[in-house]
């Protein structure tokens, strides 16, 4: 099975501009999180979707929206990029995100905003 | 904020030795979670152990689970070279969300 698919690998931006990060999941997998990983805050859970429905979401500014397609497929966005935009996204999938599902991690795509 | 602490930050030990590291955390769980990641790459999970246990084993990993303390620790024994990278813990309740904690880098000296 392929594992958890992010593109782009690395992207720059200036602020200001707005940013759409895609997410492939592992075949079957219906629930996709996606994460913010910065030196200064670590890991900050941003929202999940499962079945096309964002289940949970985290503590982060309207500018940060998200999908789910009906291929389980997700995709990120970010409007008008502040330079503390900067950070690691991270994608992980799991089947259907119940308790005690362990997460798959992309590699996840490295944003720069200057 | 929900999210949880790992002691310590930085841990730098030589091959062979064990690593201890400690997650605390604020909320009540129904699981918490260990994961690994390596030079800024994705997480790779490592262990789960459920609210109503207190050990559980993994090959050379081992980790506890105090409840009444709301902490956990994980244990790598024999460490090796490849073992260099930052440990993460994650807590999950009843949102189903996992709330990861500030992590643990640790060096293993050849």
């Amino acid at each position: 099975k392929a594992g958890v698919t992010q593109t782009p690998r690395y992207l720059i931006k200036t602020r200001g501009q707005q940013v759409t990060l895609s997410c492939s999941p592992i075949s079957g997998h219906r629930s996709v999180s996606w994460y913010q990983q910065t030196p200064g805050q670590g890991l900050q859970f941003l929202f999940e979707y499962f079945s096309e429905t964002q289940r949970n979401k985290g503590n982060f500014p309207g500018r940060f929206s998200g999908r789910q397609f009906s291929n389980s497929r997700s995709e990120m966005n970010v409007s008008t990029l502040e330079l503390g935009d900067s950070a690691l996204y991270l994608c992980a999938s799991r089947s259907t995100g119940g308790v005690g599902e362990k997460l798959f991690f992309g590699s996840g795509t490295q944003l720069s905003v200057l | 904020s929900q999210q949880g602490e790992e002691d310590p930050q930085a841990l730098s030990i030589q091959e062979g030795e064990n690593a201890t590291m400690n997650c605390s955390y604020k909320t009540s769980i129904n699981n918490l979670q260990w994961y690994r990641q390596n030079s800024g790459r994705g997480l790779v999970h490592l262990i789960l152990i459920r609210s109503n246990e207190r050990e559980k084993h993994s090959g050379r990993l081992r980790v506890t689970l105090d409840t009444s303390k709301k902490s956990s620790s994980l244990l790598i024994t024999a460490s090796r070279a490849a073992d260099t990278a930052s440990y993460f813990c994650a807590h999950g309740g009843a949102t189903n969300k996992l709330i990861f904690g500030t992590g643990t880098l640790l060096a293993v000296q050849p």
